[in-house]
């Protein structure tokens, strides 16, 4: 089983739309995760963070964590066609040691057309 | 603010050719330096990793080297490129110190690297 799993999609929806894209994790020691986004031919960028359960919210993007369900999730209001990116997940255990193993998701191909 | 640079950005190298791939990070000290590489499909492989000078850690097995020759500089090489070797190759930097948000990376644009 992998560590975390990622619906590769592709995902599309029409401008306005509520996109909601998800992780799920096998490794309870967990407690970071992060969203990234990766526009075509681009490096990702760190999108957001949460730490433990709950919920983030950063503008038109709210992050969701279950740490009892081993899900998170990312959730878009108001999709935009500039959202059209591939999103990955990332999630690591490891705060107290030097250097803490990140573990990604393939990533979900989302298309936002106008 | 930090900055992490990659180049070049894309290259065209034939089989048994040597490669350098070079990344510097600006506006932080000992930073946690990483190569990673993106094939289709196939989701982020972490390569190699640094805490500091002269100091690599190898992940997987393969045809590549990287080299931490300054505090903020990362160096990924082949002395001879495999077919295999194709792919997206991506530089990143977390903070030595990690608070609240753990251990975030940073990455760099990428370079896109085919070999013939």
């Amino acid at each position: 089983q992998k560590e975390v799993e990622q619906d590769p999609g592709p995902l599309s929806v029409p401008e306005g739309a509520i996109v909601s894209l998800n992780c799920t994790y096998s490794n309870s020691a967990f407690q970071y995760f992060m969203w990234y986004r990766q526009y075509s031919r681009k490096g990702p960028e760190l999108l957001m963070y949460t730490y433990s359960s709950g919920n983030k919210e950063d503008g038109r993007f709210t992050a969701q964590v279950d740490k009892s369900s081993k899900y998170i999730s990312l959730f878009i209001r108001d999709s935009q066609p500039s959202d059209s990116a591939t999103y990955l997940c990332a999630m690591s255990a490891d705060r107290g040691s030097t250097l803490g193993r990140l573990y990604f998701g393939r990533g979900t191909q989302l298309t936002v057309w106008p | 603010s930090q900055t992490i640079h990659q180049w070049p950005a894309t290259l065209v190298q034939p089989v048994g050719s040597p490669l350098s791939l070079e990344c510097t990070v600006e506006g932080t000290s000992n930073p946690n330096l990483y190569w990673y590489r993106q094939a289709a499909g196939r989701g982020l492989q972490l390569l190699f990793y640094s805490v500091g000078i002269g100091q690599i850690s190898s992940e997987v097995p393969q045809n590549l080297s990287a080299s931490r020759p300054q505090d903020r500089q990362f160096i990924l090489s082949s002395k001879k490129l495999l077919l295999s070797d194709s792919g997206f190759y991506l530089c990143a930097w977390s903070p030595a110190q990690r608070g609240f948000s753990g251990n975030t990376i940073y990455f760099g644009e990428g370079s896109w690297l085919t070999v013939v």
